[in-house]
């Protein structure tokens, strides 16, 4: 069952920053928000993850808001390389039972 | 860095054929993943395992079986492929503990005719 819901599509100016939507409105309180990432022919590889508080690592930052309904992945200064397909999963953190659903097609425009 | 590896980038098969799709980790991973990926549908679970022996199903798991004899092994079958398992296999792999981030293999793409 999907537990998010993302757009379809997306473009981005290079160099700009992509942020990325993600409405999660039933969320429990012991699942956290994943954001993985899919680059054409290879296999999704992990973004970020988070429960309540924004994070931030060397690839993006993660924006939820206070009452956990939704959240924004940030990439700073997007590049060509970061065209993808971006998922945004809730589950817990135990169990690893993703659902990937069909994620957002990030364009970064030249 | 974690490797998952997948037997083959590209399998065809006919009908009826029993098909194996092996996966093997190199980081002494505890728990693995097989999923499927069609257009328009994302990435499924067909099946899942904690530990040697063990499996667990997962969201599409008709039509699958799956075996693990061995930790850093997970075999995902096909007993008799038809043309609707056509897909992208991906595998995936986890540790118990900082089970966040899942490594995935390339994938297989597997076309049943």
């Amino acid at each position: 069952d999907a537990k998010t819901t993302q757009p379809t599509s997306m473009d981005c100016a290079e160099g700009r920053a992509a942020n990325l939507p993600c409405n999660h409105s039933t969320i429990s309180g012991n699942e956290y928000v994943y954001w993985y990432r899919q680059i054409h022919s290879q296999g999704p590889q992990y973004i970020i993850h988070g429960l309540k508080n924004n994070e931030t690592n060397e690839m993006a930052s993660l924006i939820i808001t206070e009452d956990r309904k939704s959240s924004t992945l940030i990439l700073p200064h997007a590049t060509l390389r970061d065209t993808a397909v971006y998922y945004c999963i809730v589950s817990q953190s135990t169990g690893n039972q993703f659902y990937f659903g069909t994620g957002t097609s990030l364009t970064v425009i030249p | 860095d974690v490797k998952v590896t997948q037997s083959s980038r590209y399998l065809v098969k006919r009908t009826g054929e029993k098909v194996f799709l092996e996966c093997v980790q190199d980081m002494d991973h505890e728990n693995m993943f097989w999923y499927r990926q069609d257009p328009g549908l994302g990435l499924r679970l067909i099946y899942f395992s904690y530990d040697v022996k063990m499996k667990e199903k997962g969201d599409i798991p008709e039509g699958y079986s799956v075996s693990r004899e061995k930790k850093e092994r997970f075999s995902l079958i096909l007993e008799s492929a038809s043309t609707n398992q056509t897909s992208m296999y991906l595998c995936a792999s986890t540790t118990g503990t900082h089970s966040y981030e899942q490594y995935f293999g390339p994938g297989t793409r597997l076309t049943v005719t």
